[in-house]
This record gives structure tokens, sequence and C-alpha cells, in this order.
């Protein structure tokens, strides 16, 4: 029972390098998603997938790109990285499309990205 | 944005002590509200989906209760054992739009 599968784990950037973070579940499930926690602050959407194909911005989306490359695969790419993205990061994702009442978040592991 | 807070942000109780925290919710346009489960170095796990005003759940040790109409849900956990340490999250889901995470009640239990 694999879930979500994130990686990688930890990652150091120094300012305008660029990353990306994969993200692959196994669930079949149809919508995917990017977080980022803060201290202090809840968990925030940066993007997130309600389907294959389609992708949309979250709360906090600049500096961030995604990818849906199937049913499986989301990933998040930083093209110029900045301090202020220092962060963890967080994939999820859920059974049915976006709102629906009985959805639950299925986490991967998360991703502690710092940039200098 | 949705304004969802959690109260206390952080405590500490002995273990065998029972304990709860809040979350606070915009009472209109209620569709779901979730709680989640997040210790130290894992992921975040569902406990509780909640839909209902007047829900109640329950798994072992830990119940949740829901009130819509006056916008909170409670987390009760009975008898604190170390193992229930970790940081517990509410999302709320309204009509539309994405989930909105709280920012958490961080629970230590002392043993």
């Amino acid at each position: 029972n694999a879930g979500v599968t994130q990686t990688p784990k930890f990652q150091v950037l120094k300012t305008g390098q660029s990353m990306t973070l994969q993200c692959a579940q196994d669930m079949n499930h149809n919508s995917m998603y990017w977080y980022r926690q803060d201290p202090g602050m809840g968990l925030r959407l940066i993007y997130y997938s309600a389907s294959e194909g389609t992708t949309d911005k979250g709360e906090v989306p600049n500096g961030y790109n995604v990818s849906r490359l199937n049913k499986r695969e989301f990933s998040l790419r930083l093209e110029s990285a900045a301090p202020s993205q220092t962060s963890v990061y967080f994939c999820a994702s859920s059974e049915r499309d976006m709102g629906a009442a009985n959805e639950k978040l299925f986490f991967g592991s998360g991703t502690q990205l710092s940039v200098l | 944005i949705l304004n969802v807070e959690q109260s206390p942000q952080s405590l500490h109780v002995q273990e065998g002590d029972s304990t709860n925290f809040t979350c606070s919710f915009p009472s209109s346009n209620f569709y779901a509200l979730h709680w989640y489960r997040w210790e130290t170095a894992k992921s975040p796990e569902a406990l509780f989906v909640m839909t209902l005003n007047g829900d109640e759940k329950k798994k072992g040790r830990i119940s949740a209760t829901l009130n819509t109409k006056e916008g909170y849900s409670y987390l009760y956990i009975k008898g604190s054992q170390p193992e229930d340490s970790a940081t517990y999250l509410c999302a709320f889901g309204n009509y539309g739009q994405n989930f909105v995470f709280g920012p958490g009640t961080r629970l230590s239990v002392l043993p």
C-alpha cells in the first residue's frame, strides 16, 4: 500500500535555482493537490488538479507551476526559488472531485525545502 | 479566503487526562468538515469526515461533534495517552470551493 509517494524528502536550494517535486498516487484518485505548510499557518493550497488534464490555481500559486502528467502523477516546479518558498510541501490526492461531501485527503510524506 | 480558526494553538496534558479543542468556521454554505491527525515526521491522516449538523463521530477514545449553524466543531480525547501527541487539523469545505485548513492544535501528552 504505497498510497501517495512524494520525492524528495529534503532539498536545499540557492536563490534562483529551479527544482521539481514529484508526486504519484496508486489509489486511482481523480483529484490531486499541492500544499505548503508554514509555522503557525494551516496547510495552504498552491495548485490542484481536479482530474487528469486539468490544473487550477489555489490560494498561493505565485512562483510555482504544476503538471498533471497522467492520472497518477502531479508534479510541482519552482522555476526560480526564493527564500519565501522555504516551507514543507505536501502532495495529496482524493477519491472524488474537489468539494464532494465525503472526500478526504490522502497525503504524501512531505518535502522539507530550504531556499538560501 | 475563508477563515478557519482552531484553539488552543497548543496544549500540554498529563497522561490519563481528557481534553478537547475547537475548530471554528463560517456558518454559511457549509458542505463538510474534516479532522486530520498529524504526527511529527509523518503525513496528516484523516480522522473524521462530518457533513451534517449535529453529527457525532467516534474512533476509539477520540470523538468529534459538529454544529454547522453556529460554525464550530469540537474534538474530544478521553484518557489521553502519549501516542495521542500530534497536531490536530480541521479543514472546512464550502460549496464550490477548496477545503481550507485551520492552523492546527498541537497536543503534547506527558507520561
